[in-house]
């Protein structure tokens, strides 16, 4: 069965370090998010990508955080410089389209930010 | 804006029916998802609901009524392995589709 994948699949860091999380989504899927999740809440939207545009990056904080789907297929979300308050699970999930029934999750990566 | 409450934790008993609801205040509704999240692990799909009504698959259900922005997840014949968060999520038109994650529900399931 396809699945996301992400790696790393844990970050340890230090404040004002630099860090990069990849994604490949499910193959043909065309929609790509990333999400952050802190302890005891859901899922954040940071990015949405459809193939390779971005179609809402309003929550994301532009100051520190980018995110790419150079090709529209494998996405990278980098955060310099990381800050204790990015300590998270960084979640990637796909999508057929963007308004299809469900979106597939990857193992997510988490982020710890000494 | 947009809002999702859910209870933050509830307590069942193995073999029991539990319900889990979700309220929600949106513009440009197009559909509630529900999905389930153990701990440390990714969520997973388990239902969605786009017209009002009960859908049910298998042990779980979900129903909606969009005109009182609820939906709740009925999960019956409880097991051990049902222990875990469980997420609403709404997801809204508007320049595009959005979902939206609720807090979630943590489910814990005693003997």
């Amino acid at each position: 069965e396809a699945e996301v994948a992400q790696s790393p699949r844990y970050k340890i860091t230090e404040k004002s370090q630099a860090v990069a999380f990849w994604c490949d989504p499910i193959s043909g899927h065309a929609t790509l998010y990333w999400y952050r999740q802190i302890l005891g809440q859901g899922p954040e939207l940071l990015v949405q990508f459809q193939d390779e545009s971005v179609v809402d990056d309003s929550q994301l904080p532009k100051d520190r955080f980018s995110a790419e789907r150079l090709k529209g297929v494998d996405s990278t979300l980098k955060i310099q410089p990381a800050e204790l308050g990015d300590s998270a699970m960084y979640l990637c999930a796909s999508s057929r389209t963007s308004n299809y029934n469900e979106q597939f999750f990857g193992p997510g990566t988490r982020l710890t930010v000494l | 804006g947009q809002n999702i409450d859910q209870p933050t934790e509830m307590t069942a008993t193995e073999g029991a029916i539990v319900q889990i609801n979700c309220t929600y205040q949106t513009s440009g509704f197009n559909g509630l998802f529900w999905y389930q999240q153990h701990a440390g692990e990714a969520p997973t799909f388990l239902s969605y609901n786009v017209l009002d009504g009960l859908e049910e698959k298998g042990r779980f259900s979900s129903f909606l009524s969009r005109s009182k922005g609820y939906s709740y997840l009925l999960l019956k014949e409880l097991q051990m392995k049902d222990s875990a968060s469980y997420l609403c999520a709404v997801r809204a038109q508007g320049g595009g589709f959005k979902t939206i994650f609720g807090a979630g529900t943590r489910l814990f399931v005693k003997a």
